[in-house]
């Protein structure tokens, strides 16, 4: 159980385009999701927690309106980069906490390429 | 951010066990332990957590210390499996903020 998946495992983009990057809980509900970007040879970095109904908050240095993320229904939480540049570039990865649980299941992550 | 220290890398050898430290000095009365690892290029696979007595599962085992600022993982008998980076994480208001890790290698 605890199966979270992510949509596309990777892409490449031209500078300038939109990305819209899928992450859904397959098989419970989750209230909360949450985004990292991992740099090669860094560890991940938070980059925002997505609330079901609600906006999602974004940690210091991140900025909301290029990194947009929508949590429209308990099983889809969707990361859209906006206006991509190169520096974009990273691996991006989803989690997902059950409701009254600690831990997070992470997805398989999104490779993602502006050229 | 919610600060852990681990040892960049360490080594074991096959069918031995292997105990990876954690120093989170800063650690809250209520904050879980969680022990997360990373294969290349793959999102982090959960292996343990706890919060003040040790725990056990079929992967590994947690061992806490008594005051709570530092714990192990325990890999009883590593396998060339086992080789990833672990990263030791403490909740802090429900998210995970991830230090660098340690590269375990594994030889054969």
């Amino acid at each position: 159980g605890a199966v979270v998946s992510q949509h596309p495992s990777w892409v490449i983009c031209k500078s300038g385009t939109s990305v819209k990057i899928e992450c859904r809980s397959l098989d419970f509900q989750a209230t909360t999701m949450f985004w990292y970007r991992q740099f090669p040879k860094q560890s991940l970095m938070l980059m925002a927690t997505s609330n079901e109904g609600s906006k999602a908050t974004y940690e210091q240095g991140v900025e909301k309106d290029k990194f947009l993320i929508n949590h429209a229904s308990l099983t889809l939480s969707t990361l859209t980069v906006t206006s991509a540049h190169p520096e974009d570039s990273s691996f991006y990865i989803c989690s997902a906490r059950q409701p009254g649980r600690g831990e997070q299941y992470f997805g398989p992550g999104t490779r993602l390429t502006v050229t | 951010d919610a600060k852990t220290t681990q040892p960049n890398s360490m080594e074991s050898n096959e069918e031995e066990p292997v105990h990876l430290p954690c120093n989170h000095s800063t650690i809250s009365g209520t904050d879980y332990i969680h022990w997360y690892r990373q294969l290349p290029s793959q999102g982090p696979e959960y292996v343990i957590h706890g919060l003040t007595s040790n725990v056990n599962n079929r992967m590994a085992s947690l061992a806490i210390a008594e005051d709570r600022k530092s714990s192990t993982l325990i890999l009883h008998r590593a396998t060339l499996r086992d080789a990833a980076v672990y990263y030791c994480i403490f909740d802090n208001f429900n998210k995970f903020y991830f230090g660098s890790g340690t590269k375990l290698n594994v030889k054969p």
